[in-house]
């Protein structure tokens, strides 16, 4: 099973607003990822978790907010979000290695369909 | 600066014949390479994967294969079906000083299959 389901599949949301974006996967991975995609572009990577602790912060602004609860789930909290972070949201998941580094391989959810208004 | 870099936006390959899709690289750090198929409004597949040890790697219809010489690597998707026509990403990993890897994607290559 490499599934990673992510919720809401869409999401429209005023720059007033919050809300959030959830993650989760249940391979038994220890590496959760966030990545944004904007149309015809590669993902860029946002936030990296390694058990459980944020490891990795690509300057993401303020208004996008992880937490990762648990070793399954995987959340971004949105809040006060402008109409340039309209994106495909991404999230992925991946082993750990021995010795601390990230497994290569990283399997990604569906996406979220994030337009701010 | 692009470290990955996949200089043909789309490629059109008629049903049952080769697709050859290629991908290079600047970083000589990268050691461990991917390839990703994606959908329109879905997540990227995992397909096909290599290290830095070897130059093959071969997956049913899918054989990536690797020159670290001129930092290029290429899938080979035979024979190739309607189903195949996606963006196809490339993707590349480093050793680094931390705990944390990260991938470096390229801008993707529209493959369409014709009947």
């Amino acid at each position: 099973d490499t599934e990673v389901t992510q919720t809401p599949k869409h999401l429209v949301m005023g720059m007033t607003n919050k809300k959030s974006l959830k993650c989760e996967q249940h391979m038994g991975h220890r590496a959760m990822y966030w990545y944004k995609q904007k149309a015809k572009k590669p993902p860029e990577l946002m936030f990296v978790y390694s058990y459980e602790k944020l490891s990795i912060n690509e300057s993401v602004p303020s208004r996008f907010s992880p937490e990762c609860p648990n070793s399954s789930l995987l959340n971004l909290h949105l809040h006060a979000l402008q109409p340039e972070d309209s994106a495909l949201y991404l999230c992925a998941s991946s082993q750990v290695k021995v010795a601390g580094g990230l497994a290569d391989t990283q399997y990604f959810g569906p996406g979220t369909r994030l337009t701010v208004l | 600066d692009q470290q990955v870099k996949q200089n043909s936006p789309s490629l059109s390959v008629q049903e049952g014949r080769i697709s050859i899709l290629n991908c290079d690289y600047t970083n000589s750090m990268f050691d461990y390479f991917l390839w990703y198929k994606k959908y329109p409004a879905e997540g990227p597949t995992f397909l096909i994967s290599i290290s830095s040890i070897k130059d093959k790697n071969e997956d049913g219809r899918f054989t990536v294969f690797l020159n670290k010489s001129a930092k290029h690597l290429s899938l080979h998707i035979v024979p190739s079906q309607p189903g195949d026509s996606a963006v196809y990403f490339c993707a590349a990993s480093a050793r680094s000083s931390g705990s944390a890897r990260q991938l470096t994607f390229g801008s993707g290559t529209q493959l369409t299959v014709l009947p």
